[in-house]
C-alpha cells in the first residue's frame, strides 16, 4: 500500500516475486540517472545507471527502465529477497554546467517473508 | 561507501554551539556535496563545490557554512544560526557532471 504526507511511498512484496518501483523525472534535458539503496542509518548505495542513450540497462538481479517520453524511471528487482528491504532513490543528472544531481523523494520497499 | 569517510558517526550539540562534520575522500575526485536528510525524507543540498577553493550554496544553505581548501576534504559546519539542526547529514563526492555520485556513511547530530 501507500502512504503520503511525512511518510515516503511504501511498497511491500512478498520475498521471491519481483518489484518495480518507480520514479518520475523533472527535466527533459536530464541524461544520466542513477538507482541508490539506502538502508536505515547508513548513506545511499549505488545500484546502476542509465544513460538518455538507453532505454534499459541490466545489472544482478536489478533492471533499469527509461522511457524519454514520458520522463519515467523504473527499477525491477528479480526474486526480492529480505535484504532488498530499503529505502530507494532515483536521481537525475541535468549534464549543463556541473549541476548537481537532483534526488526523487524516495520509495520504501518492505519485503514480506 | 566506497572511499568515503566522515566523523563522527554520532554528534552532540549544545544550545548556540558550532559544530563541524569532517568528510574526506580519497577518489581524487573534484566535486563533493552536502546534503541533509530528516526522517522519512528525501535528501535536500546544503552546499557542494565544484573545485578546490570553491563552493555553491544549495537548497539550504541557511545557517551552514563549508570550505574546500584540499580536494580531498570538505568540512560543514552547521552554525548556532541553524535552529533545527536535527537531522542525517550525507556528505558524497563524484568525479564531475554525467559521473557517478558516491555517499559516505553519514553523520547524525542530535541537540541537547
Amino acid at each position: 500500500g501507500e502512504s503520503v504526507g511525512l511518510h515516503l511511498p511504501t511498497l511491500s512484496v512478498q520475498e521471491g516475486d519481483n518489484s518495480i518501483i518507480n520514479c518520475a523525472y523533472s527535466n527533459s534535458a536530464s541524461d544520466y540517472f542513477i538507482w541508490y539503496k539506502q538502508e536505515s542509518g547508513k548513506g545511499p548505495q549505488f545500484i546502476i545507471d542509465i544513460r538518455s542513450n538507453m532505454d534499459k540497462r541490466q545489472g544482478q538481479r536489478v533492471t533499469v527502465l527509461l522511457n524519454k517520453t514520458v520522463k519515467h524511471l523504473s527499477l525491477q528487482i528479480a526474486a526480492t529477497q529480505p535484504g532488498d528491504s530499503a529505502v530507494y532513490f532515483c536521481a537525475e543528472n541535468i549534464n549543463s554546467g556541473n549541476t548537481p544531481l537532483v534526488f526523487g523523494k524516495g520509495t520504501r520497499l518492505s519485503v514480506i517473508a | 561507501d566506497g572511499g568515503i569517510t566522515q566523523s563522527p558517526k554520532y554528534l552532540f550539540r549544545k544550545e548556540g554551539q558550532n559544530v563541524t562534520l569532517s568528510c574526506e575522500q580519497n577518489l581524487n575526485h573534484d566535486a563533493m556535496y552536502w546534503y541533509r536528510q530528516d526522517p522519512g525524507q528525501g535528501l535536500r543540498l546544503i552546499y557542494y563545490s565544484q573545485i578546490v577553493n570553491d563552493f555553491q550554496k544549495g537548497d539550504i544553505a541557511e545557517g551552514y557554512s563549508v570550505s574546500r581548501e584540499k580536494k580531498e576534504s570538505f568540512p560543514l559546519t552547521v552554525t548556532s544560526a541553524q535552529k533545527n539542526p536535527t537531522a542525517f547529514y550525507l556528505c558524497a563526492s563524484t568525479a564531475g557532471s554525467g559521473e557517478t555520485q558516491y555517499f559516505g556513511p553519514g553523520t547524525r547530530l542530535l541537540v541537547l
